[in-house]
């Protein structure tokens, strides 16, 4: 079975700064790597994906991720944060023998920009 | 072009009463699904389907029905409702296994 940790439940980060919300994940297969993002009282939306090929993922909004294989991590960064960016963020993941839909997420993290 | 659309958004239910939340999308996708989103648990899979007439169930499945008897419709049944269904559904849809389209939410509290 797999399993996904986001070992920050909150990060507060002044305006401007760069932020890395951590993703570790475990799975006995090969997998596909997402990233939602959730505004308040609203749905997920898709903020990057890895598939195959280069490990490093450009996604929406400035975001960027890098697949590490031999860590099974999957961290997401943005090098300068708006305050627009405050909303949860959850790390998935799926095998590719099932393809998306049995999605494994993460429990979150609230990012939290201060002005 | 709707999209993914859950109705309805907020729902008040008794202990034991039975409802449906509904999903329907217009995008033609032959996968869907129902999550369950609760504090500090991030979103569990409740039931799948992979194309109409058929479906599975996810981690969660207990207390919950489905069916899919067409390819843009997939409601999910409360049977017999209970306090700890109380939480926000969400349903999805899946382009290709690579992307997934979610609706806005029903937010459900069971009394």
């Amino acid at each position: 079975a797999q399993s996904v940790t986001q070992l920050d439940s909150q990060v507060p980060v002044f305006e401007e700064a760069p932020v890395e919300l951590r993703c570790n994940y475990s799975s006995s297969v090969s997998v596909y790597l997402f990233w939602y993002v959730q505004y308040p009282n609203q749905g997920l939306q898709l903020l990057l994906k890895y598939l195959s090929g280069s490990t490093l993922v450009k996604g929406i909004n400035g975001f960027e991720a890098e697949f590490n294989k031999s860590q099974t991590s999957f961290h997401l960064r943005k090098p300068s944060v708006h305050i627009s960016d405050t909303a949860e963020y959850f790390c998935a993941v799926s095998d590719q023998g099932f393809g998306n839909e049995k999605l494994t997420f993460g429990t979150g993290t609230r990012l939290t920009i201060i002005p | 072009n709707a999209g993914v659309t859950q109705t309805p958004k907020f729902q008040v239910l008794k202990t034991g009463q039975s409802m449906t939340l509904q999903c329907a999308q217009d995008m033609n996708h032959e996968y869907m699904s129902w999550y369950r989103q609760d504090p500090g648990m991030g979103l569990r899979l409740i039931h799948y389907s992979v194309g109409a007439g058929i479906t599975d169930q996810g981690e969660v499945p207990n207390g919950y029905n489905v069916s899919r008897s067409t390819t843009e419709d997939f409601p999910l049944r409360l049977l017999s409702a209970a306090p700890s269904q109380t939480s926000v559904y969400f349903c999805a849809t899946f382009r290709g296994g690579t992307e997934a389209f979610f609706g806005q939410g029903t937010r459900l509290t069971v009394v």
